[in-house]
């Protein structure tokens, strides 16, 4: 089966560099996703990895190591827009649907 | 366009109500998604339809009927809930199902937030 597992909660301060790690244990990859989920809101699509290394998206960069099942989502210049949950997910063993970490919980403050 | 509607965005039922929950997409998406999320916790998924037809069923309780009336809509038809059901109901969708390298993205609805009483 699939498992995911991510840190409950970070905080950090405006304009600083955050990472979040996800660590993942799949039958088979398809690849990972990161989505960013206001409180209250619907998760949004962040980032896609399916080879290893840095993929980099403006202020956001993900990263990803298969063989040791690693993942991690890198946050630069924070604001305080950016406090949100960040969610790790990869899909099924099928491919049919996404299974989703417990989430990050980011806290920005000024 | 990537957007995914739902509607609505509130709703509030009793025990005895029978409800629907609609979920929209123009995006010419061939799979469609129905999740459940309670208050902090990751969505969980319970339906998948894939071109139209339901392809999943992850042991959902029959008081929730899914139905996809053609390519683009998704409902979801609550009867006799429980007040435990209470949470954010998600709708997302998906190019096709996500197999395979490259596995397609899935776009989020705003979700509607239920409370049954």
């Amino acid at each position: 089966g699939q498992n995911i597992d991510q840190p409950t909660e970070m905080t950090a301060t405006e304009g600083a560099i955050v990472q979040i790690n996800c660590t993942y244990q799949t039958s088979g990859f398809n690849g990972l996703f990161w989505y960013q989920q206001h409180a209250g809101e619907a998760p949004t699509f962040l980032s896609y990895n399916v080879l290893d290394g840095l993929e980099e998206k403006g202020r956001f960069s993900s990263f990803l190591s298969r063989s040791k099942g690693y993942s991690y989502l890198l946050l630069k210049e924070l604001q305080m827009k950016d406090s949100a949950s960040y969610l790790c997910a990869v899909p099924n063993q099928a491919g049919t649907a996404l299974i989703f970490g417990k989430g990050t919980t980011l806290s920005v403050s000024s | 366009d990537t957007e995914v509607t739902q509607t609505p965005k509130h709703l509030v039922m009793g025990m005895t109500n029978k409800k629907s929950l609609k979920c929209e997409q123009h995006m010419g998406h061939r799979a469609m998604y129905w999740y459940k999320q309670k208050a902090k916790k990751p969505p969980e998924l319970m339906f998948v339809y894939s071109y139209e037809k339901l392809s999943i069923n992850e042991s959902v309780p029959s008081r929730f009927s899914p139905e996809c009336p053609n390519s683009s809509l998704l409902n979801l038809h609550l009867h006799a809930l429980q007040p435990e059901d209470s949470a954010l109901y998600l709708c997302a969708s998906s190019q096709d199902e996500l197999t395979g390298i490259g596995a397609d993205t899935q776009y989020f609805g705003p979700g509607t937030r239920l409370t049954v009483l």
